[in-house]
């Protein structure tokens, strides 16, 4: 089975700047999950799909961060313009809706390491 | 809000030393419990988890984790460390919506094991 696909990897950009991510979530997937982690925290969710609505944005800084899901399976999140603090890794992760217990867990994609300078 | 707290930053054990992490968690209602680990050059992977029932859970890899409701805590153990356990740990805690598990993470604790 596939996992979570991320893309880029790694991204440098200087600070001002646009910038997105892209990740595209195990198939039958219909839950998908943006988070941050900063260096040396933990993760922190910043947004919840369900199929291509939101579902809980609410630690998402909608001044500067957007996100879409628009045919509910991958999903862009954009931050513009970039700030300095905004350095972290931003991981996707994704979970069954249904299908009883196994709608508890996430599964997590590689993360996209972006550095602003 | 949730919140998480894990007590120890950066553990160094050596190889066959017992380990205990702690995790600590702020919230009122019914939550999940996770620990999640992060091997080197990896991606977070699911070591264990209780949603409810008896409150010793076993994971993989020889990792266990005991939830008690009255201290908030859920600690993960492992009898006898390996090297190949060097890795982050996380603590998560999940309160549940239509759509899934919202997570909370606490802050990690880095293990290193000595050989």
């Amino acid at each position: 089975e596939a996992g979570v696909a991320q893309s880029p990897r790694y991204k440098i950009i200087e600070k001002r700047q646009s910038v997105a991510f892209w990740c595209n979530p195990i198939s039958g997937h219909a839950t998908l999950y943006w988070y941050q982690q900063i260096l040396g925290q933990g993760p922190k969710l910043l947004i919840q799909f369900q199929n291509n609505g939101v579902v809980d944005d609410s630690q998402l800084p909608k001044d500067r961060f957007s996100a879409e899901r628009l045919k509910g399976v991958d999903s862009t999140l954009k931050i513009q313009p970039a700030k300095l603090e905004d350095s972290a890794v931003y991981l996707c992760a994704s979970s069954f809706r249904d299908y009883g217990l196994l709608r508890y867990e996430q599964y997590f994609g590689p993360g996209t390491r972006l550095t602003v300078t | 809000a949730q919140s998480v707290s894990q007590h120890n930053h950066h553990v160094i054990l050596s190889e066959a030393a017992s380990l205990e992490l702690g995790c600590n968690y702020s919230y009122g209602g019914t939550v999940n419990l996770f620990w999640y680990v992060q091997y080197p050059g990896q991606h977070l992977q699911l070591l264990l988890k209780y949603f409810s029932g008896d409150p010793l859970v076993k994971g993989i890899k020889g990792f266990e984790a005991e939830f008690i409701k009255s201290k908030f805590s859920f600690n993960l153990r492992k009898p006898s460390v390996q090297w190949s356990d060097t890795a982050e740990y996380f603590c998560a805690v999940g309160v549940l919506n239509n759509a899934g598990n919202m997570l909370t993470f606490g802050g990690g604790t880095r293990l290193m094991v000595k050989p």
